[in-house]
């Protein structure tokens, strides 16, 4: 089945600098990758999602890019602020069964 | 609030108790999903609804656990004879399909604690 790998698990990045988040995933057939913030106590939310038809997607400070051939996508925040620190977690799915399988999450800290 | 709610938030059970869990989905939405996070882990597959009827179960799902969606609204997840691995966030999720987008929301889940 899916399996779907992420890194860092943590990371701490300066206010104002960028962050990246990565993931690998191994079924060829996943066509859908959100990601999804999580604050402590708090439900995962949704913050960006692309599909395989396109390589990369930007919302505002936010992007996430696609590589089908390495089979890997990546979180892109900008201008980061403290407010931006969460966990995050990317997942992948695929049509013939749309469950989401889920990275392990990274911590982001954005010191002030 | 017209997300997806859950009830009850918090539940303490002593091993061997029965559970019920209830999830609401955003109205309309014809898919529903339950996971299961624990602590430090991303969230894992455990079932999921497409209207009334039950797709897909994970092999994670043991014979213990059951859920329903009866009329394609709400859905109730059920833990029998409760085991202390069995502590953990039970997520639920909406979705509705349309345009061959399925864009999952997530309600605040239930905690669970096995004693």
């Amino acid at each position: 089945g899916e399996n779907v790998e992420q890194h860092p698990s943590t990371l701490s990045v300066q206010e104002g600098d960028s962050a990246v988040i990565k993931c690998t995933y191994s079924d060829s057939a996943s066509n859908y990758f959100p990601w999804y913030k999580q604050e402590l106590g708090k439900r995962p939310q949704l913050i960006i999602d692309i599909r395989s038809n396109v390589g990369e997607k930007k919302d505002q400070r936010i992007a996430v890019t696609l590589n089908k051939t390495a089979k890997h996508f990546s979180l892109h925040i900008t201008e980061t602020q403290p407010e931006d620190s969460a966990v995050y977690f990317c997942a992948a799915s695929m049509d013939s069964s749309y469950k989401l399988i889920f990275g392990s999450g990274t911590r982001l800290l954005v010191r002030p | 609030d017209t997300g997806v709610s859950q009830n009850p938030r918090h539940k303490i059970t002593k091993r061997g108790q029965n559970v019920t869990f209830r999830c609401d989905p955003i109205s309309e939405h014809n898919r529903l999903y339950w996971y299961r996070q624990t602590l430090g882990q991303g969230p894992e597959f455990l079932t999921y609804f497409q209207n009334e009827a039950q797709l897909e179960k994970s092999r994670l799902l043991s014979d213990r656990f059951s859920a329903e969606r009866p009329k394609g609204s709400f859905s109730t997840l059920e833990i029998q004879r409760t085991e202390q691995g069995d502590s953990a966030m039970y997520l639920c999720a909406s979705s509705l399909v349309n345009t061959g987008v399925d864009t999952q929301y997530f309600g605040p889940g239930t905690r669970l604690t096995v004693l």
